[in-house]
């Protein structure tokens, strides 16, 4: 079965601190995709990455980078020199059979001035 | 604009009085979907239809009802809302499913049943 662990529940850092988001997935399927999407306070939910199963490269947006790792079957989210503005919940998902996405139960980071 | 519109954004409503969730993509998408948000559970898929007249279950569908009559609208119905249908709910939609980067999820749909 297809699964996505966030085993950080909450995160609380200090402005200007780094902070990774942990996930990890599970799926037999030999192509699949990768996703981090952020829900702000305000509840919508906003697309930040997606990463195809064949690419291990990491990627970098500006203070965001994404770690993947097939070979312990995980996703990891770094941000750097937190903000405010970063709070917010963190959903990791996996493609699922049906089209869809599984999420994990998602990572809520604080970001304290 | 490209999105998904969902209405209402808020809701309050009473056990047992049918209500209706609308969800509208102005994309031409052929697969939508339907999630629920819950402290603690992340999102859980309800309802999805990868085209017009075909729907099916996802992770949680007990209680709840689709339709897709035609592509762009895929309302989610609650016939006898209980309150552990209380939740944050979200449209979703996508070409022929949510794996692209074209996906697109509504605002999203706070609902409160007491």
């Amino acid at each position: 079965a297809q699964k996505v662990t966030q085993a950080q529940t909450e995160i609380s850092v200090v402005e200007k601190e780094d902070v990774t988001l942990d996930c990890v997935y599970e799926t037999r399927d030999t192509t699949y995709y990768l996703f981090w999407y952020k829900q702000p306070p305000s509840g919508e939910l906003v697309f930040l990455i997606r990463r195809n199963s064949f690419d291990e490269q990491n990627e970098i947006s500006g203070r965001y980078s994404w770690n993947f790792q097939k070979s312990t079957s995980s996703f990891n989210f770094t941000i750097t020199a937190s903000q405010v503005v970063d709070s917010a919940v963190y959903f990791c998902a996996l493609t699922g059979s049906q089209g869809n996405l599984i999420f994990g139960k998602g990572t809520k980071l604080s970001v304290k001035p | 604009e490209a999105q998904v519109t969902q209405n209402p954004r808020y809701l309050i409503t009473v056990t047992g009085k049918k209500l209706t969730v609308t969800c509208s993509q102005n994309m031409n998408h052929e697969y939508m979907s339907w999630y629920r948000q819950d402290p603690g559970l992340g999102l859980r898929q309800i309802y999805y239809s990868m085209n017009v007249e075909v729907t099916d279950k996802g992770d949680v569908p007990e209680g709840y009802k689709v339709s897709r009559k035609e592509k762009r609208n895929f309302p989610l119905i609650l016939e006898s809302p209980s309150p552990n249908q209380t939740s944050l709910y979200f449209c979703a939609s996508g070409r022929t499913g949510l794996v692209n980067t074209e996906a697109f999820f509504g605002q999203g749909t706070r609902l409160t049943v007491v």
